[in-house]
């Protein structure tokens, strides 16, 4: 069975810090690797995703996700933290017909002036 | 505009009164799933539907149902819900393997 482990529940930043989330999953074959943000009171919108090829990959609002097959591990990552960037980020696996994913508990980012 | 929209946002109802809670998708998705959220739990599927007329179970479908008639429509239906299926509900929609657009999310409350 699938599964994805957020570690951190709650991370808190200073604004202009970096930002890594972590993310580990199980799944027995090639995974297919979500994160997601959702503001406060909002639904879940897609930040990036991993198929396969090359396991850096960009997404929207600056943020990217590094694979890591030996470690079974997707991190989330941005240089530079917004204020705006503060809400909670979810990481999901998913199967090879895309329609059961399995999400983590989630991280709350805070972000401090 | 490219959207999932859910219907209705918040819902209050009594134990063991039927309720529909509709999903509507106009980007000719595929798969469409269902996720209750709770606190500390993250997001759970409770079902999802690669085409029409092919559905299958998440990891929570007890209390539940689901239809898939029409490309563009989902609707979740709780035949007899009980106070442990209040909860915040996200409806999804995605193309193969692109991720999900997820819908804004219907609250739901049952006394």
């Amino acid at each position: 069975a699938q599964s994805v482990t957020q570690p951190d529940i709650h991370i808190t930043v200073s604004e202009g810090a970096s930002l890594e989330l972590r993310c580990n999953y199980s799944y027995g074959a090639t995974p297919y690797l979500f994160w997601y943000v959702q503001s406060p009171g909002q639904g879940l919108q897609l930040l990036l995703k991993y198929f396969s090829g090359d396991t850096l990959v960009q997404g929207i609002k600056g943020f990217e996700a590094e694979f890591k097959r030996s470690q079974s591990s997707f991190n989330l990552r941005k240089p530079s933290v917004h204020w705006s960037d503060a809400a909670e980020y979810f990481c999901a696996v998913g199967d090879t017909n895309a329609g059961k994913s399995t999400f983590g508990d989630g991280t709350t980012l805070t972000v401090k002036p | 505009e490219a959207q999932v929209t859910q219907n209705p946002r918040y819902l209050i109802t009594v134990t063991g009164k039927k309720l529909t809670v509709t999903c509507s998708q106009n980007m000719n998705h595929e798969y469409m799933s269902w996720y209750r959220q709770d606190p500390g739990l993250g997001l759970r599927q409770i079902y999802y539907s690669m085409n029409v007329e092919v559905t299958d179970k998440g990891d929570v479908p007890e209390g539940y149902k689901v239809s898939r008639k029409e490309k563009r429509n989902f609707p979740l239906i709780l035949e007899s819900p009980s106070p442990n299926q209040t909860s915040l509900y996200f409806c999804a929609s995605s193309h193969d393997t692109y991720g999900y657009t997820f819908g804004s999310g219907t609250r739901l409350t049952v006394v």
